[in-house]
């Protein structure tokens, strides 16, 4: 079974600087999804990045890039100029790209908290 | 608005009350999941439907009944409402593996449910 690991439960940044969540998973597969969702404190789910496997270059999204070491199974979210608004709880998901076994698996989060 | 609608969003139930939390897509998504979040626990799994009539249990399925008979709707009933189910319950739904472009979950705004 795939598993997901999120090894830093709280994290503190300083408004304008960069900032790495880490994330690391365990599957056997070859073929599979990663996403970054972000949960601010109105609990709403909402996805920041997401990567596919197959592809070598790293995704990004405006301030958000992530570092996928497919080798290494290792998936790190990367904020730039951090905001605010970025304060929340940021989880790390896999998602098997086929067969029926498609559903979200979850690490247990890390609390972003971001200083004026 | 397309997207997953989820009700309600705060309930508190007696120990022993059954309640159902209703839950509905409009993108004619094959795949509908719920999840529970509890502090430090990240998402985890109690259900999910690969297509109408078709279910399946995730991690924690134990106190939890559900059932698709459309492909729009993905209602989860608590039997006999204890403590231990006081969490916050989402509501996801995807396309199905296998697609290269809309692979990701769309949530729903979530339940918070307390058990007394």
């Amino acid at each position: 079974a795939q598993t997901v690991t999120q090894s830093q439960p709280e994290m503190s940044v300083q408004e304008a600087e960069t900032v790495t969540l880490s994330c690391t998973y365990d599957t056997s597969e070859s073929d599979y999804y990663l996403f970054w969702y972000k949960q601010p404190p109105s609990r709403q789910m909402i996805l920041v990045i997401r990567q596919e496997a197959y592809k070598q270059q790293n995704a990004t999204e405006n301030r958000f890039s992530v570092n996928f070491q497919k080798a290494a199974k290792s998936f790190s979210l990367k904020i730039s100029d951090s905001q605010l608004g970025d304060a929340a709880m940021y989880f790390c998901a896999y998602r098997s790209a086929w067969g029926s076994q498609g559903n979200l698996i979850f690490g247990k989060g890390t609390k972003l908290s971001v200083k004026p | 608005n397309a997207g997953v609608t989820q009700t309600p969003k705060f309930q508190v139930l007696k120990t022993g009350q059954s309640m159902t939390l209703q839950c509905a897509q409009d993108m004619n998504h094959e795949y509908m999941s719920w999840y529970r979040q509890d502090p430090g626990m990240g998402l985890r799994l109690i259900h999910y439907s690969v297509g109408a009539g078709i279910t399946d249990q995730g991690e924690v399925p134990n106190g939890y009944n559900v059932s698709r008979s459309t492909t729009e709707d993905f209602p989860l009933r608590l039997l006999s409402a204890a403590p231990s189910q006081t969490s916050v319950y989402f509501c996801a739904s995807s396309y199905a593996t296998g697609s290269r472009t809309n692979y990701g979950y769309t949530f729903g705004s979530g339940t918070r449910l307390t058990v007394v």
